[in-house]
């Protein structure tokens, strides 16, 4: 059974920094792109950064780019965002998802962690 | 980037109606690379098409996905009581990938 779990959401000042983690189990971990996305409180759905199963390359949205990164650790099943330069537009539940192989479709996704970004 | 507006913003509908959703995209998206997911409260998106038209794992036959090139429809053939959620489509062809806005089905 696949299970992502996300952790290391919390209450960040503006300007600071955190770091998210994902767990990742049930799969292949090495053969899968993966992403963030995100969804701000009454928003929609935001998707943030992804890499490929590799580690190689990695994709950003214009809104993370320069201040977000992506990577993972395909010897622990580990996926990773390092949030700097943090602001009250990033406040949002940040998802880690799976690809689905044949795209960069979606077909699992953790359960959130939250992202809190104020003074 | 490729922007999707989807239509309409909100679908009020009763259980056994079919619904019909719709997603415009801004370019044609490669591959027919596009997705649809299901959201609801307190809960993780789940993905039910991509690739426009493939269902995807466990998901019931009463959801189907057409279209290709910048028009592309959800249709739910008999809405059940748990189908009540937000629907947002979203492509993955060309990066950065962007989803849509959503559509809220209602009772």
């Amino acid at each position: 059974e696949v299970q992502l779990l996300e952790s290391g959401g919390g209450l960040v000042q503006p300007g600071g920094s955190l770091r998210l983690s994902c767990e990742a189990s049930g799969f292949a971990f090495s053969n899968y792109g993966m992403t963030w996305v995100r969804q701000a409180p009454g928003k929609g759905l935001e998707w943030v950064s992804g890499i490929v199963g590799s580690g190689g390359k990695t994709y950003y949205a214009a809104s993370v780019k320069g201040r977000f990164t992506i990577s993972r650790d395909n010897s622990k099943n580990a996926l990773f965002l390092q949030m700097d330069s943090l602001r009250a537009e990033d406040t949002a539940i940040y998802y880690c998802t799976k690809t689905g192989g044949s795209g960069w479709h979606f077909d699992y996704w953790g359960q959130g962690t939250l992202v809190t970004v104020s003074s | 980037e490729i922007v999707l507006t989807q239509s309409p913003g909100t679908l009020s509908m009763s259980p056994g109606e079919r619904a019909t959703l719709s997603c415009r995209t801004s370019q044609s998206v490669s591959g027919n690379s596009l997705a649809w997911y299901q959201h609801k409260p307190n809960q993780p998106p789940r993905l039910l098409i991509y690739g426009a038209s493939k269902r995807a794992t466990g998901i019931p036959d009463r959801f189907s996905g057409s279209g290709s090139g910048t028009e592309f429809t959800l249709t739910i053939r008999r809405l059940e009581p748990e189908d009540f959620a937000v629907y947002y489509c979203h492509q993955y062809g060309t990066s950065p990938f962007t989803f849509g806005p959503g559509t809220k089905v209602e009772i």
